[in-house]
C-alpha cells in the first residue's frame, strides 16, 4: 500500500497570503495524484488531477506540481473561502487508493 | 446538474449486516467507474471500495475486503455497498463518488453528501 504523508498537519496563514501544502508518496505513484478540497459538514471537491490539471471550474489561484514521490498545492492568495482542510489521494496504484492525513488551513 | 444521493445508513450492532445505497442521476452512469470513501468522526479520508463500469475489475480497501460487496445496477442508476459483520471501526461518513478514469487509473470528480453508519451496542 502506498502512504500519502502530507505536511504541515495545520496552516496557519493570512487572508491574502500563499500557502503551500506538501505531500509526499511512499513509492513512485508518476503524477497520478488528486487534490481535495473539504468544508466544516461538506463532501470533499475535486481542486486538481494529474498532479497539476485544475478541476472544471476551480479558480487559477489553486494550482499543483510534482511528480513521483514529491506534491505541492499551492494557493497563491488566500480567499476566506479557501480556509478548510485539503487531501492528497494517490491513484496510481489500485487498490487501495490512498489518502493523506490532510492539511488543515487556518486563518491566522 | 450531477447530483449522487446516498442512503441506508443508521444505528447497528456489532457483527450486524447493512446495505447502503447511492442514487446517481444528472449523467450516464454507466459510463463512469464508481467509489465509496468513508470518513470517521473527526478523521480523515479513507477509501473503502471500487467498481468498474461494467463492474469487471473490483477493489477493496484491507480493511473491509471480506466483509464488504461492491455492486452496481447500471439500469437502475444505483450502486450498493453491503456491509457485513460490522465492527465499531466501521463507523464513518460514508460517501459515494463518481469517478474519472484514465485508462485503469480513477479519481473522484464528484462526491454525495454521505449517510452516516453507526456501529455500537
Amino acid at each position: 500500500e502506498i502512504v500519502m504523508t502530507q505536511s504541515p498537519a495545520t496552516l496557519s496563514v493570512s487572508a491574502g497570503e500563499r500557502a503551500t501544502l506538501s505531500c509526499r508518496a511512499s513509492h513512485r505513484v508518476s503524477s497520478n495524484v488528486a487534490w481535495y478540497q473539504q468544508k466544516p459538514g461538506q463532501a470533499p471537491r475535486l481542486l486538481i488531477y494529474g498532479a497539476y490539471t485544475r478541476a472544471t471550474g476551480i479558480p487559477a489561484r489553486f494550482s499543483g506540481s510534482g511528480s513521483g514521490t514529491e506534491f505541492n498545492l499551492t494557493i497563491s492568495s488566500l480567499q476566506s473561502e479557501d480556509f478548510a482542510v485539503y487531501y492528497c489521494q494517490q491513484y496510481n496504484n489500485w487498490p487501495p487508493l490512498t489518502f493523506g492525513g490532510g492539511t488543515k488551513v487556518e486563518i491566522k | 446538474e450531477v447530483q449522487l444521493v446516498e442512503s441506508g445508513g443508521g444505528l447497528v450492532q456489532p457483527g450486524r449486516s447493512l446495505r447502503l445505497s447511492c442514487a446517481a442521476s444528472g449523467f450516464t452512469f454507466d459510463d463512469y467507474a464508481m467509489s465509496w470513501v468513508r470518513q470517521a468522526p473527526g478523521k480523515g479520508l479513507e477509501w473503502v471500495s471500487g467498481i468498474t463500469w461494467n463492474s469487471g475489475r473490483i477493489g477493496y480497501a484491507d480493511s473491509v475486503k471480506g466483509r464488504f460487496t461492491i455492486s452496481r445496477d447500471n439500469a437502475k442508476n444505483s450502486l450498493y455497498l453491503q456491509m457485513n459483520s460490522l465492527r465499531d471501526e466501521d463507523t464513518a461518513l460514508y460517501y459515494c463518488a463518481k469517478d474519472i478514469c484514465s485508462s485503469i487509473l480513477c479519481y473522484g470528480d464528484f462526491w454525495g453528501q454521505g449517510t452516516l453508519v453507526t456501529v455500537s451496542s
